[in-house]
């Protein structure tokens, strides 16, 4: 069964520090991994998409590695501002990209 | 403004009394998808449609239909809704290709009594 975990569940940082947010997937045969951020209320907005062949992947303040040999992947995000504050999803698609799996995300919290 | 939408936004209903949830989305993409969001599980894929008249199952499939007669329009019907059917309900849609990326609607919350 695919299956996507994500750590921590949630985490609470101040303003301005960096953090790294960790997933860890068993996906066959895997397709691309995306990073999802999701603020309270609304549905999640794309961060980045990795494929295979990619082990890293930046949009602003926002870096994506991902290691398809030991299947785990990270967003960094770096100089965190308050408006950060959201829950972070790690998606796995397979096959043809079709079918996509979910991690439960990490809620992240910045704080002044 | 490109987006997708999503009607209603929030439904209170009783069991087994049919109901139908509409996505549409301005951006001519080909791929459609429904997800249920529930806590402590994620996001989790009902039906996806790669074209018109192509649907195809998730992983949650049971309970729910799916129809895909336009491009643009992508209905996710409840034919006898049940309590563990109250969620939290996503539709997105993007272009075809593995690497495209989903554009989500602002989610449907319901409630089934």
């Amino acid at each position: 069964k695919n299956q996507v975990e994500q750590s921590p569940q949630s985490l609470i940082i101040l303003e301005g520090k960096n953090c790294t947010l960790q997933c860890n997937y068993t996906v066959s045969p895997f397709s691309n991994l995306r990073w999802y951020k999701q603020d309270t209320g609304r549905g999640p907005v794309s961060l980045t998409i990795m494929t295979f062949s990619e082990n890293t992947k930046s949009n602003g303040r926002y870096t994506a590695t991902l290691d398809a040999d030991t299947k785990q992947s990270s967003l960094h995000i770096t100089a965190s501002q308050l408006s950060d504050s959201a829950s972070y999803i790690c998606v796995v698609s397979a096959g043809g990209g079709n079918k996509l799996t979910f991690g439960t995300g990490t809620q992240l919290k910045v704080e002044l | 403004e490109a987006q997708v939408t999503q009607n209603p936004r929030y439904l209170i209903t009783v069991t087994g009394k049919k109901l139908t949830v509409t996505c549409s989305q301005n951006m001519n993409h080909e791929y459609m998808s429904w997800y249920r969001q529930d806590p402590g599980l994620g996001l989790r894929q009902i039906y996806y449609s790669m074209n018109v008249e192509v649907t195809d199952k998730g992983d949650v499939p049971e309970g729910y239909k799916v129809s895909r007669k336009e491009k643009r329009n992508f209905p996710l019907i409840l034919e006898s809704p049940s309590p563990n059917q109250t969620s939290l309900y996503f539709c997105a849609s993007s272009w075809a290709g593995s690497r495209e990326t989903q554009y989500f609607g602002p989610g449907t919350r319901l409630l089934v009594l």
